[in-house]
């Protein structure tokens, strides 16, 4: 089955910097990579995805690049601001919508104001 | 659009007792369910995927007769702890994904189950 390994386990940033998220994954037929923002107690909140016949996508301050020959993918945040605090799960999938995510370790993102 | 609700939100029973959650997409048909579970500080699981009118299909280790999945209707799918013991204390989170539609998950908010 898929395997998914996220780096770092926690990362802390100062206010206004950038940070990066690091994931692998190791199913080659995986082609759908969401990411997902959850904060202490709720549901995971997906904030951007890309799909395997993209390399790079770009939303406001959040960015997700993707190499499937590598098969890894990363999240970028610049600009960071305190409420960008909160844990980070990349997670892969088959796509489709019946497919199974599987989610990485997570990333627990500390932004220091 | 693509609301998914969960019910209760959280609960507390005993040790050898059997808890029912419910998770409903309100505004969409969803034809695949999944259930998760998420201790603390740690990733969400998958348990199981499952699909109207179907059996639902479990993840390895996950034992079927203790977690009982439904899936009744487009809308509605519930799991039951039986014979629940403390280490079944967990946050449980069911995701819907739009019939017809490709690739996103919508979340419900989650349940917190207490086993004393």
């Amino acid at each position: 089955g898929e395997n998914v390994e996220q780096h770092p386990s926690t990362l802390s940033v100062q206010e206004g910097d950038s940070a990066v998220i690091k994931c692998t994954y190791s199913d080659s037929a995986s082609n759908y990579f969401p990411w997902y923002k959850q904060e202490l107690g709720k549901r995971p909140q997906l904030i951007i995805d890309i799909r395997s016949n993209v390399g790079e996508k770009k939303d406001q301050r959040i960015a997700v690049t993707l190499n499937k020959t590598a098969k890894h993918f990363s999240l970028h945040i610049t600009e960071t601001q305190p409420e960008d605090s909160a844990v980070y799960f990349c997670a892969a999938s088959r796509g489709g919508g019946y497919q199974k995510v599987t989610f990485g370790t997570g990333t627990k993102l500390q932004v220091i104001p | 659009g693509a609301v998914v609700s969960q019910h209760p939100s959280w609960v507390i029973c005993k040790s050898g007792t059997s808890v029912k959650i419910e998770c409903r997409s309100l505004d969409f048909q969803a034809t695949t369910m999944f259930w998760y579970r998420q201790f603390p500080k740690q990733s969400l699981m998958l348990m199981a995927t499952s699909n109207e009118g179907s059996k639902a299909t479990y993840e390895q280790g996950v034992e079927k007769d203790k977690f009982l999945i439904n899936h009744a209707s487009l809308t509605l799918s519930t799991l039951t702890v039986t014979s629940a013991h403390p280490e079944d204390s967990s946050f449980y989170i069911c995701s819907a994904t739009i019939a017809g539609a490709r690739d996103e998950q919508y979340f419900g908010p989650g349940t917190r189950l207490t086993v004393t």
